[in-house]
């Protein structure tokens, strides 16, 4: 089993869609979770950080489910801007290496 | 503040021949890393370092060199250039290990022939 895997899509939803993605991960010890935004050609940016309280952000939305060892990312009333890969990162236990390892991302297309 | 610079953008290469990658920041974070990326594959990290004079190996390092002397600066060398090395290389920086929120350099496009 891959130590973090995604639905590498693409999700092709219209805009106004609500749409959700799940990321797993094999490590129980892990640490910390975030997930990242990466348009074409670019550097990844970080879109949020995932607490284990879930929190939101405007319209995303990020759980952590630590039971099932996945973490999800939900985006409400999608807007073509929101085309993009997004990357989960899962980050080792804390005294560990410091080696995050990053999922290979799922591709978001908003149409009109 | 200009934050994380890469340079050059694009570079192409010869198998056999060396170069670095420079990656500068101005956010005073200690931690700064170097990631690789491939079509169909996550990001992978190639070296890392906690802090000035200290660098570590990630899950890639062979065949590239790092090293550290001052907190802005985190250049990566290529000894000896190889095709599998073609790939877009990112530099990352956080500010420590207690807090992994990175954030990346525009990216080098490496094609090596």
């Amino acid at each position: 089993r891959k130590e973090v895997e995604q639905d590498p899509g693409p999700f092709n939803v219209p805009e106004g869609a609500t749409v959700a993605f799940n990321c797993t991960y094999s490590n129980s010890a892990s640490q910390s979770f975030f997930w990242y935004r990466q348009d074409c050609r670019k550097e990844p940016k970080l879109l949020m950080s995932v607490y284990s309280s879930g929190n939101e952000d405007g319209r995303f939305t990020a759980q952590l489910n630590r039971a099932s060892q996945y973490i999800s990312l939900l985006i409400r009333d999608s807007k073509l801007s929101d085309s993009a890969t997004y990357l989960c990162v899962v980050n080792p236990s804390a005294g560990g290496s410091y080696i995050p390892t990053f999922g290979r991302g799922t591709s978001l297309i908003v149409h009109p | 503040n200009a934050g994380v610079t890469q340079t050059p953008k694009f570079q192409v290469l010869k198998t056999g021949q060396s170069m670095t990658l420079q990656c500068a920041q101005d956010m005073n974070h200690e931690y700064m890393s170097w990631y690789r990326q491939d079509p169909g594959m996550g990001l992978r990290l190639i070296h890392y370092s906690v802090g000035a004079g200290i660098t570590d190996q990630g899950e890639v390092p062979n065949g590239y060199n790092v090293s550290r002397s001052t907190t802005e600066d985190f250049p990566l060398r290529l000894l000896s250039a190889a095709p599998s090395q073609t790939s877009v290389y990112f530099c990352a920086t956080g500010r420590g290990t207690e807090n992994y929120e990175q954030y990346f350099g525009p990216g080098t496009r490496l094609t090596v022939t």
